[in-house]
């Protein structure tokens, strides 16, 4: 059965280095998302991206957050600056034009 | 804006018992609903979605979800719990906002079951 796979499953890293987390969505689909769950809290969208560009995104996704999908498979979350409050799982999705399929995480840790 | 209310934050029920999680929705114009399960240090697993038609939908693991649009809920069921059931479990409900043909979720805060021999 064709998955999300993510990578790294677990980062941990200091306050203001640069965080890459890397997802290959599965092959067909068209729409691919960015999510995050603090530990404990609700999960919470981040970003859409559709047609190589960004389709919407929600106040979480400030400047230092980025997306791209360099190659045509790869699909990736780019934090600039990391802060303490970065801390979360973050998950990967890909969908058609129905449910969203969800990548296992990446859980980011930042000291 | 739209949102879900998960009530419960835990659902306690024997092996065997049919189990109940409940989920009430507020979303203008007609609702696309869906149930995804976590297990610990997973990541999400789509359950079964709502997006027309029979008002009982059937899904995964012999879970199902009854829609009621009166009540404004989503509950989803199952006849006969399993230990292995026990999972957190988070209601959603699509944005109708959503651009480019995307299904942005808003999810609630998770109902964790507990299934106990």
């Amino acid at each position: 059965e064709p998955e999300v796979t993510q990578t790294p499953s677990h980062q941990v890293t200091q306050m203001g280095q640069e965080v890459i987390l890397r997802c290959v969505p599965i092959s067909n689909h068209l729409y691919f998302y960015w999510y995050r769950q603090i530990l404990g809290q609700k999960v919470e969208f981040l970003v859409s991206f559709y047609n190589n560009e960004i389709s919407e995104k929600s106040e979480i996704f400030d400047d230092q957050f980025s997306v791209e999908r360099p190659d045509g498979s790869n699909f990736t979350l780019k934090i600039r600056s990391t802060k303490l409050e970065d801390s979360a799982m973050y998950f990967c999705a890909s969908s058609t034009t129905g449910e969203l399929f969800f990548g296992e995480g990446s859980r980011l840790t930042v000291l | 804006a739209q949102s879900v209310a998960q009530p419960e934050d835990q659902v306690n029920v024997a092996e065997g018992n049919p189990l109940t999680v409940k989920c009430t929705y507020s979303v203008s114009g007609n609702p696309y609903l869906f149930w995804y399960v976590q297990y610990p240090n997973r990541g999400l697993q789509f359950l079964l979605k709502y997006i027309t038609g029979d008002n009982l939908v059937k899904g995964s693991y012999g879970f199902e979800a009854e829609f009621n649009k009166s009540q404004t809920s989503f509950h989803l069921k199952k006849p006969s719990a399993l230990v292995s059931d026990s999972a957190l479990y988070f209601c959603a409900v699509r944005d109708p906002t959503s651009r480019g043909g995307g299904n942005k979720l808003t999810f609630g805060t998770g109902t964790q079951l507990k299934v106990e021999l």
